[in-house]
């Protein structure tokens, strides 16, 4: 199974971007990649996936590598809303659909 | 709004007993899951089912079962609860795999004691 490394934390201050990273290197060519975040005593809760290209939506911008070994969360305005651990996650297309998660990036937001 | 609800938030059980923990979707995926977590590991996949009557193992299968009769609902059952069993047990759906989402509910806080 492909999987996933993340940093155990990180830290930023309100109102700036906060960078996530996520490395990959042996992703398989129909895996998509996934970000979930999870704030404290609640179920994770869905950030944004990709395949391929560059990808935005209302919460983040996902950036993915060209040889898509890496990928990293971009949240553009870092709010103290925002603090939570940061899940990448790698998910199949076909099959048992096995998911891969990482330990996750601790994200903490200085005001 | 797509809601994943689980059967309780906290529950307490004797070592031995019989557990259930039931997860019900509203959104009519195919796929559901069932998820434990624990500090310092993460979140590991239990089992999962792509269809009524379907199950695949996860990593961590030992010790639990699982039931899916109808769409929309998927029960984990611990047939004996054992202490190591303490933990959140998480629930989630999606509609099709490799894309999209996964929806997760909020959880159940097992302790066995």
């Amino acid at each position: 199974d492909a999987k996933t490394t993340q940093p155990n934390s990180m830290e930023s201050n309100e109102e700036e971007p906060v960078h996530l990273p996520c490395n990959h290197s042996t992703i398989s060519g129909t895996d998509y990649i996934h970000w979930y975040r999870q704030l404290p005593s609640q179920g994770p809760e869905y950030v944004i996936h990709g395949l391929t290209s560059n990808v935005n939506n209302r919460m983040a911008s996902l950036a993915i590598a060209e040889d898509r070994k890496s990928s990293t969360l971009i949240l553009h305005r870092a709010t103290l809303r925002d603090a939570a651990v940061y899940y990448c996650i790698l998910r199949g297309i076909q099959g048992a659909q096995k998911l891969v998660f990482g330990q996750g990036t601790r994200l903490t937001i200085n005001p | 709004d797509v809601k994943v609800t689980q059967s309780s938030r906290y529950l307490v059980k004797r070592t031995g007993e019989k557990v259930f923990l039931e997860c019900v979707q509203d959104m009519d995926h195919e796929n559901m899951f069932w998820y434990r977590q624990d500090p310092g590991l993460g979140l590991r996949l239990i089992y999962f089912s792509y269809d009524v009557k379907m199950k695949e193992k996860g990593d961590i299968p030992e010790g639990y079962s699982v039931s899916r009769e109808k769409k929309e609902r998927f029960s984990l059952i611990l047939e004996s609860a054992s202490t190591n069993q303490t933990s959140m047990y998480l629930c989630a759906s999606s509609q099709s795999a490799g894309r999209g989402e996964q929806y997760f509910g909020p959880g159940t806080r097992l302790t066995v004691t």
